[in-house]
């Protein structure tokens, strides 16, 4: 089955620097790409998400990329701020079902 | 904003409870979604429904989960009996899928933690 690796596990970077988070997948069907976004004590939300008829996409600060031979898709953050700080999740769909098959997260610091 | 709603926030229950957690999703989605998050077993899928029809619910234990949708504004996730490897945080998520093969952000609640005793 669908399979998703998330890397690192943990990053940390100075604040105003840039951060970059990578995820691979296995499985060549996958169509769509969200990325959430996990504060202490709330659930995900979506920050940005990717389908796999575009190579990037951009948002402020934020911004996916997706490269589909070679199955991997970063999310990238610039000018980092403290509230960037929580637990980022990268996930993988297919055209079958809505299963979002989950990478095991990065949590994210920003240090001041 | 709308939102997924959850209820109860927190839960702590003794071994044996039945225990039954709650969402409302965001009006107008016609998909619903329930999962568990762990530290060891990070996010996973439990059940959805869409239209209120159950999709999928291979990711549950069948002798003690329960899923339903009585009705659009309300799904229910049950546990009877629970057990102390039923604590995790349990999210609730709402989409709106038009069309087969096209995916659709899910939205999330903000969870139940439940702690069995």
């Amino acid at each position: 089955g669908e399979n998703v690796e998330q890397h690192p596990s943990t990053l940390s970077v100075q604040e105003g620097d840039s951060a970059v988070i990578k995820c691979t997948y296995s499985d060549s069907a996958s169509n769509y790409f969200p990325w959430y976004k996990q504060e202490l004590g709330k659930g995900p939300q979506l920050i940005i998400d990717i389908r796999s008829n575009v190579g990037e996409k951009k948002d402020q600060r934020i911004a996916v990329t997706l490269n589909k031979t070679a199955k991997h898709f970063s999310l990238h953050i610039t000018e980092t701020q403290p509230e960037d700080s929580a637990v980022y999740f990268c996930a993988a769909s297919g055209d079958s079902n809505y299963q979002l098959i989950w990478g095991a997260g990065t949590k994210l610091i920003i240090k001041p | 904003d709308a939102r997924v709603t959850q209820t109860p926030r927190h839960k702590v229950t003794e071994m044996g409870q039945e225990v039954t957690m709650r969402c409302q999703p965001i009006l107008g989605h016609n998909t619903v979604f329930w999962y568990r998050q762990t530290m060891m077993q990070g996010l996973e899928l439990l059940a959805y429904f869409r239209n209120r029809a159950p999709l999928d619910d291979s990711g549950m234990p069948k002798d003690r989960f329960s899923a339903e949708m009585p009705d659009a504004t309300l799904a229910t996730l049950k546990i009877q009996p629970s057990e102390p490897r039923d604590s995790a945080v349990y999210f609730c998520a709402s989409g709106f899928f038009q069309f087969e093969g096209w995916n659709q952000p899910q939205h999330f609640g903000d969870g139940t933690r439940l702690s069995i005793l």
